[in-house]
């Protein structure tokens, strides 16, 4: 089974400083896991996604994420936060078990998020 | 390139009264089509998946239903709303056919429901 715990519902920073959100998973098959950022009232938008390939992802608006097997995490990092990061982030990891259909390739991709983390950013 | 429709917005309903909304994926097809609602403090949680027209699997047993009538096309029901029901629905796709577990997640701009 796959799970996400993300650590601190809320984290404040100062403009200009380091973001961290941190993020744990637990999954039985190598996983697949996403950042998505939410900006109120609005869906939620892909950061970064790491599919087995390079262990630091970049992602959009100055975002990486560094995957780390022996820790089972998969922080999101930012070197300088702007005003405009202030928004609520999202660690998501994929199960990759379900097939659906005949057809070998067709998997179901079902994302498990965690409860997300508010990042509010002082000027 | 692909885009992703939910109507309405923002929604006020009262108990008891009925609630339809509406998901349309366009620039594909044969997407997996999610809804997932979204309450204060309890982060995303998956209501319905459907991988092609007619076929729905629904995660959680609750006071709604969900139906895909057209390739492209998604809808979340309900024949009586409780308060319970408030809370940010949203609609996303990932490609179908191919293996999607690796595939993001797109999501709609979402439907605001109060339920008075």
């Amino acid at each position: 089974a796959q799970s996400v715990t993300q650590l601190g519902s809320h984290v404040s920073v100062s403009e200009g400083a380091l973001v961290l959100l941190r993020c744990n998973y637990s999954s039985s098959v190598p996983p697949y896991l996403f950042w998505y950022v939410q900006y109120p009232n609005q869906g939620l938008q892909l950061l970064l996604k790491y599919t087995s390939a390079a262990t630091l992802v970049k992602g959009i608006n100055g975002f990486e994420a560094e995957f780390k097997k022996s820790e089972t995490s998969f922080h999101l990092t930012k070197p300088s936060a702007h005003m405009s990061d202030a928004a609520e982030y999202f660690c998501a990891v994929s199960n990759s078990e379900v097939y659906v259909g005949t057809d070998r390739g067709s998997t179901l991709g079902r994302l498990y998020f965690g409860r997300g983390t508010q990042l509010t950013v002082w000027p | 390139s692909q885009t992703i429709h939910q109507w309405p917005a923002t929604l006020v309903q009262p108990v008891g009264s009925p609630l339809s909304l509406e998901c349309t994926v366009e620039g594909t097809s044969n997407p997996n089509l999610y809804w997932y609602r979204q309450a204060a403090g309890r982060g995303l949680q998956l209501l319905f998946y459907s991988v092609g027209i007619g076929q729905i699997s629904s995660e959680v047993p609750q006071n709604l239903s969900a139906s895909r009538p057209q390739d492209r096309q998604f809808i979340l029901s309900s024949k009586k709303l409780l308060l319970s029901d408030s809370g940010f629905y949203l609609c996303a796709w990932t490609m179908g056919q191919y293996p999607s577990y690796n595939s993001p997640l797109h999501f709609g701009n979402g439907t605001r429901l109060t339920v008075t």
